[in-house]
């Protein structure tokens, strides 16, 4: 089965700084998808990024961008400028074949 | 475009009765998966259903049972409900990928039903 590890279970930004979220996966498929949700204390788990393992090219969306290693399983999420709304749980999942693994979550507090 | 729609939102149900949570999918979406989410965790696959059929199950019991109807909705029913399954359920959407890949993309999620079992 596939393991994904968020090794950071709380962590704080000023407002309009960057902060990374660390994420780290384990598989032996060839094709997979990566990506980050986030959950807001609404509950609504909501996609921010999305990346294909066969592209080389890490994906950005806006303010969120990924750094997306292969070879070391590792998919950070950097957030930069980041606003008070970005406050939320964060997941990183993988999903190979048709099954989607979550990590543990990032509890992120973005500080006024 | 309606997202993916859950009902009902909160449920508090006793020891040993059934429950049955509701999923309409995202417009266009043909395969639906559930999720339960304990508090404080990230969310675990239950199963998932595409052309009315189980395709996927991960680690949880046969008290969880599902179905799929014609127009891609879906059910999730749990038998003799015990106190850890209190939980959120989330239910995703998604579209079922062409060949070679067959593999489901991007997952959309509902906002969930909160089940307490007292």
């Amino acid at each position: 089965a596939q393991t994904v590890t968020q090794s950071q279970p709380e962590m704080s930004v000023q407002e309009a700084e960057t902060v990374t979220l660390s994420c780290t996966y384990d598989t032996s498929e060839n094709n997979y998808y990566l990506f980050w949700y986030k959950q807001p204390p609404s509950r609504q788990m909501i996609l921010v990024i999305r990346q294909e393992a066969y592209k080389q090219q890490n994906a950005t969306e806006n303010r969120f961008s990924v750094n997306f290693q292969k070879a070391a399983k590792s998919f950070s999420l950097k957030i930069s400028d980041s606003q008070l709304g970005d406050t939320a749980m964060y997941f990183c999942a993988s999903n190979t074949g048709n099954q989607f693994y979550f990590g543990t979550g990032t509890s992120l507090t973005v500080i006024p | 475009d309606a997202g993916v729609t859950q009902s009902p939102t909160h449920l508090i149900k006793t020891r040993g009765q059934q429950v049955t949570l509701r999923c309409s999918p995202k417009s266009g979406h043909d395969t639906v998966s559930w999720y339960q989410q304990a508090l404080g965790q990230g969310p675990q696959f239950i199963f998932q259903y595409y052309e009315e059929e189980e395709r996927q199950r991960g680690n949880f019991p046969d008290r969880f049972s599902g179905h799929q109807f014609p127009n891609y909705s879906s059910e999730l029913n749990v038998n003799a409900l015990l106190l850890g399954d209190s939980a959120l359920y989330l239910c995703a959407s998604s579209f079922w990928g062409p060949w070679p890949l067959m593999m489901v993309d991007t997952q959309y999620f509902g906002p969930g039903t909160r089940l307490t079992v007292l």
